[in-house]
């Protein structure tokens, strides 16, 4: 299948700075990539949607400002952080669809853990 | 939006029998519902999918079912291992919202050896 790369895995950082997490299709194009949140044993919760060349498109209750996200090219996505507090310790995840015709299986990056200390 | 609910949350079988999860979504337009397993720390794994024009698909010792009229859809896997313990997700989603996943709430499931 499909490979998607996520970096970096676990990242720690102090309340105030900004963390960048890249996601990346390695042997495919993505028009569109999807960003999540995983708090412990909870589900995944979508927070935007990344669309390459134009705006993200944010769930109710992101603040966009917040988790800023640039998608310059097909294979590239990131998400930053911005001012990250101890809240915003979690798993982030990306996904990554095909650009295919039919509905296609998105495939997971590996994941960053988030701890803001 | 779409809603996707999934029971139970937690589910413990003996190694060798069955588990049954069972998701209920909320849009008649969602046409594709793939199955998640997620070790801990770990990214989803695909395990099985189904879209909307099929009834039941099967893999192995994993089968899913799709009722589109009642709007649920189940897994079920056969003679369960120790490895088979993990959580799993289902989800739905709909090519018009480009291919934007809602996933239930998780099962955690123990297969007890």
């Amino acid at each position: 299948g499909a490979v998607v790369s996520q970096h970096p895995s676990r990242v720690i950082c102090k309340s105030g700075t900004s963390v960048k997490i890249e996601c990346r299709s390695l042997d495919f194009q993505a028009t569109t990539m999807f960003w999540y949140r995983q708090f412990p044993k909870q589900s995944l919760m979508l927070m935007a949607t990344s669309n390459e060349g134009s705006k993200a498109t944010y769930e109710q209750g992101v603040e966009k400002d917040k988790f800023l996200i640039n998608h310059a090219s097909l294979t590239l996505s990131t998400l930053t952080v911005t001012s990250a507090h101890p809240e915003d310790s979690s798993f982030y995840i990306c996904s990554a669809s095909g650009t295919g015709g039919a509905t296609t299986e998105a495939f997971f990056g590996q994941g960053t853990r988030l701890t803001v200390v | 939006g779409e809603n996707v609910e999934q029971h139970p949350s937690t589910l413990s079988v003996q190694e060798g029998d069955s588990a049954v999860i069972k998701c209920t979504y909320s849009d008649s337009a969602s046409n594709y519902f793939p199955w998640y397993k997620q070790e801990l720390g770990k990214r989803p794994q695909l395990i099985i999918d189904i879209r909307s024009n099929v009834g039941e698909k099967k893999d192995q010792r994993i089968a899913v079912t799709l009722n589109k009229t009642a709007k649920h859809f189940s897994l079920h896997i056969t003679e369960t291992q120790p490895e088979d313990s993990a959580v799993y997700f289902c989800a739905a989603s709909k090519r018009a919202a480009g291919n934007k996943l809602t996933f239930g709430g998780g099962t955690r499931v123990l297969v007890k050896p």
